[in-house]
């Protein structure tokens, strides 16, 4: 069975900061792998998606993620936060051939951003 | 607005009562899927269907639940006799299936309604 574990429930950091978000995943086969963003209130917001071929991908609104086979990561950065991305991060797992390609989840991981 | 739509967004109901949810997916999406989403939780797998056939039901979904697409369109989850273990917020997502590429299972979610049950 696939499962996904984002690591940290919370993080907090400063505007113009940094920011990665941590996720490891379980699949026994090549997975596709997503990060979607969800703001108080609302639906999830694709954020980027892997499915093969090169390993950093780039997505919207200034993020990416490296997908790391070795280590079974699919870690989310952004070289510099601002306020507006104080949301919650999820990270899913689609299994590539099963029927259905149903999405697994993450527990999310929450940002706060400090002004 | 071409997105996914849920309708209510909000519903407030008596522990007991049945209730019923409404979503609109993408036009073009053959592929229809319901979330369930707890307070501090990622979203879990409950169903989906392709076209109007239901392929797949979580072992969340007990027989208090049913889902329909009846032609290939929108959905309708009803859950029967709600406890308050029910209060989530139900999200719905499509995705196109398309043989010809890789398509990646890209899922495309509503906003969601949130159930609170009293």
């Amino acid at each position: 069975a696939q499962s996904v574990t984002q690591p940290d429930i919370h993080i907090t950091v400063s505007e113009g900061a940094s920011l990665e978000l941590r996720c490891n995943y379980s699949y026994g086969a090549t997975p596709y792998l997503f990060w979607y963003v969800q703001s108080p209130g609302q639906g999830l917001q694709l954020l980027l998606k892997y499915f093969s071929g090169d390993t950093l991908v780039q997505g919207i609104k200034g993020f990416e993620a490296e997908f790391k086979r070795s280590q079974s990561s699919f870690n989310l950065r952004k070289p510099s936060v601002h306020w507006s991305d104080a949301a919650e991060y999820f990270c899913a797992v689609g299994a590539v051939k099963a029927a259905g390609n149903k999405l697994t989840f993450g527990g999310g991981t929450r940002v706060l951003v400090k002004p | 607005d071409t997105g996914v739509s849920q309708d209510p967004r909000h519903k407030i109901t008596k522990r007991g009562q049945n209730v019923t949810f409404r979503c609109d997916p993408i036009s073009e999406h053959n592929r229809l899927y319901w979330y369930r989403q707890t307070l501090g939780q990622g979203p879990e797998f409950l169903t989906y269907f392709q076209n109007e056939a239901q392929l797949e039901k979580s072992r969340l979904l007990s027989d208090r639940f049913s889902a329909e697409r009846p032609k290939g369109s929108f959905s309708t989850l009803e859950i029967q006799r709600t406890e308050q273990g029910d209060s989530a917020m139900y999200l719905c997502a499509s995705s196109l299936r398309d043989r010809g590429r890789v398509k990646g299972n890209e899922q495309f979610f509503g906003p969601g309604t949130r159930l609170t049950v009293l």
